[in-house]
């Protein structure tokens, strides 16, 4: 069974600093795909960024970007230049390839963002 | 376009009643999920639909938990007799028909249930 583990429960961070969220996972397949998603307080989850296993290039979106190492198996967020609206939890989600796969998620880092 | 829309937002039952759920997800989407996740904890799929057809509904608790999507569009989670331990926010998720793994899963704001 696929397993996420996101070993930093909480994070912080100063406004306008770079923060780095951990996750590292367990899968057999080589055919995945590894999520970062957002869940603001009270509202709804969304999708920061995601990294096609097959892809050795890592996947950036504007402040965000990943350290993906597959060999490592570990699937890391890099926020940039972080802004206040960017306290939220942070899941790191595994999916295998396939069109009927399920999301598999980590337990989630809560980062807080100081002035 | 429409979110994802899940009624109700908040919900108090004493334990041993009954509570649904219900979840209308983005329009022509073919898959739903449900996600329990519990205070502290990560999301944890409780069963995904394809279209009216169950996929996987391995993390189910059937002896108490029941799910349907008629016609494949909105869906009702239900929970009898509730207990303690499904304290918890359960959340519905929707992917549009022939989602890869790359695809995008778009969230509702979930139902956060308490039970006393």
């Amino acid at each position: 069974a696929q397993t996420v583990t996101q070993s930093q429960p909480e994070m912080s961070v100063q406004e306008a600093e770079t923060v780095t969220l951990s996750c590292t996972y367990d899968t057999s397949e080589s055919d995945y795909y590894l999520f970062w998603y957002k869940q603001p307080p009270s509202r709804q989850m969304i999708l920061v960024i995601r990294q096609e296993a097959y892809k050795q290039q890592n996947a950036t979106e504007n402040r965000f970007s990943v350290n993906f190492q597959k060999a490592a198996k570990s699937f890391s967020l890099k926020i940039s230049d972080s802004q206040l609206g960017d306290a939220a939890m942070y899941f790191c989600a595994y999916r295998k390839g396939g069109t009927a796969s399920k999301l598999t998620f980590g337990t989630g880092t809560r980062l807080q963002v100081t002035l | 376009e429409a979110g994802v829309a899940q009624s109700p937002r908040y919900k108090i039952i004493e334990k041993r009643q009954s509570v649904a759920f219900w979840c209308n997800p983005i329009s022509g989407h073919a898959t739903l999920y449900w996600y329990q996740q519990i205070l502290g904890q990560g999301p944890k799929l409780l069963i995904q639909f394809q279209n009216n057809g169950v996929v996987d509904d391995s993390q189910l608790p059937k002896d108490r938990f029941s799910a349907e999507r008629l016609k494949g569009v909105d869906s009702t989670l239900k929970i009898q007799p509730a207990k303690l331990e499904d304290s918890a926010v359960y959340l519905c998720a929707s992917t549009p028909s022939g989602t890869w793994g790359a695809g995008e899963l778009f969230f509702g704001e979930g139902s956060r249930l308490t039970v006393l």
